[in-house]
C-alpha cells in the first residue's frame, strides 16, 4: 500500500529564506509524486508532478523538487520565501494506474515570517 | 483555464438529512473523485468514479455514500443520513486520464457543517 510521510506539521520560515518541506514516501510500484498547495479557505492546488521523466522538476511560483529514489524522498524546496507562501503544502503520491488514485500526506502548514 | 466548480460553497444541515455535493468537472475529463478534508486533518480519498460507475472507494465511503452523474456534466455525492462526523470540506477532482499521473484539477470544495 502506499504512504505518505511529512517531516513536520508545522514549518516557519523568515521572509527571504530558503523553503525545504519534506516528503517521504511508501510504494510498491514507481510512483508518481505530487505537490498541492492550498491556501486559507481555498481549495488545492497542483504545484507540481513528477512522473518518471527528469527528476528535479520545477512547478509553479518558484517551487521545485527533487525525487531520489534511494531515499524515497520528494522534498519542496524554493531559494527565496515570500509572504504569499503561507499555505498549506501536501505531498501526495499515486500508482499511476487507470484510476490513479491519490494519497496525501498529513500536510505541513508553512508561515512566512516578516 | 478550465475549473471544476462546486456548489455550495458552504452548507449547513441538521444531522440525520440528506444532502447533494454538487460538482461540474471540467468537459473532457474522464476519470471523477470526492475527497474530503476533517479541518485540520489530512485529505482522504472517498471514492473515483469512471465510465458511469465506482471505480474504487475507500472504507469510509459506506452505504450512505453514493455518487452519480445524472446528466453527463453533474458529479453529485449524496450523503443519506448525515451524522456529526461528516462535518468536513469535501474536494471534487477530476483528471482527463490519457496519461498516468497527469494529476488532478480540484473544485475549491464544498463545507459541509453538520449540527
Amino acid at each position: 500500500a502506499q504512504s505518505v510521510t511529512q517531516l513536520g506539521s508545522h514549518v516557519s520560515v523568515s521572509e527571504g529564506a530558503l523553503v525545504l518541506l519534506r516528503c517521504n514516501y511508501s510504494s510498491s510500484v514507481p510512483p508518481y509524486l505530487f505537490w498541492y498547495v492550498q491556501y486559507p479557505n481555498q481549495g488545492l492546488q497542483l504545484l507540481l508532478k513528477y512522473t518518471s521523466a527528469a527528476t528535479l522538476v520545477k512547478g509553479i511560483n518558484g517551487f521545485e523538487a527533487e525525487f531520489k529514489k534511494s531515499e524515497t524522498s520528494f522534498h519542496l524546496t524554493k531559494p527565496s520565501a515570500h509572504m504569499s507562501d503561507a499555505a498549506e503544502y501536501f505531498c501526495a503520491v499515486s500508482e499511476g494506474t487507470s484510476y490513479d488514485k491519490v494519497i496525501f500526506g498529513p500536510g505541513t502548514s508553512l508561515s512566512v515570517i516578516p | 483555464e478550465p475549473e471544476v466548480t462546486q456548489t455550495p460553497s458552504h452548507q449547513v444541515t441538521q444531522m440525520g438529512q440528506e444532502v447533494i455535493l454538487r460538482c461540474v468537472p471540467i468537459s473532457n475529463h474522464l476519470y471523477f473523485y470526492w475527497y474530503r478534508q476533517i479541518l485540520g486533518q489530512k485529505v482522504e480519498f472517498l471514492v473515483s468514479f469512471y465510465n458511469n460507475e465506482i471505480s474504487e472507494k475507500s472504507e469510509i465511503f459506506d452505504d450512505q455514500f453514493s455518487v452519480e452523474r445524472p446528466d453527463g456534466s453533474n458529479f453529485t455525492l449524496k450523503i443519506r443520513s448525515t451524522k456529526l462526523e461528516d462535518s468536513a470540506m469535501y474536494f471534487c477532482a477530476s483528471r482527463p486520464g490519457q496519461i498516468a499521473g497527469d494529476g488532478y484539477t480540484f473544485g475549491s470544495g464544498t463545507r459541509l457543517t453538520v449540527v
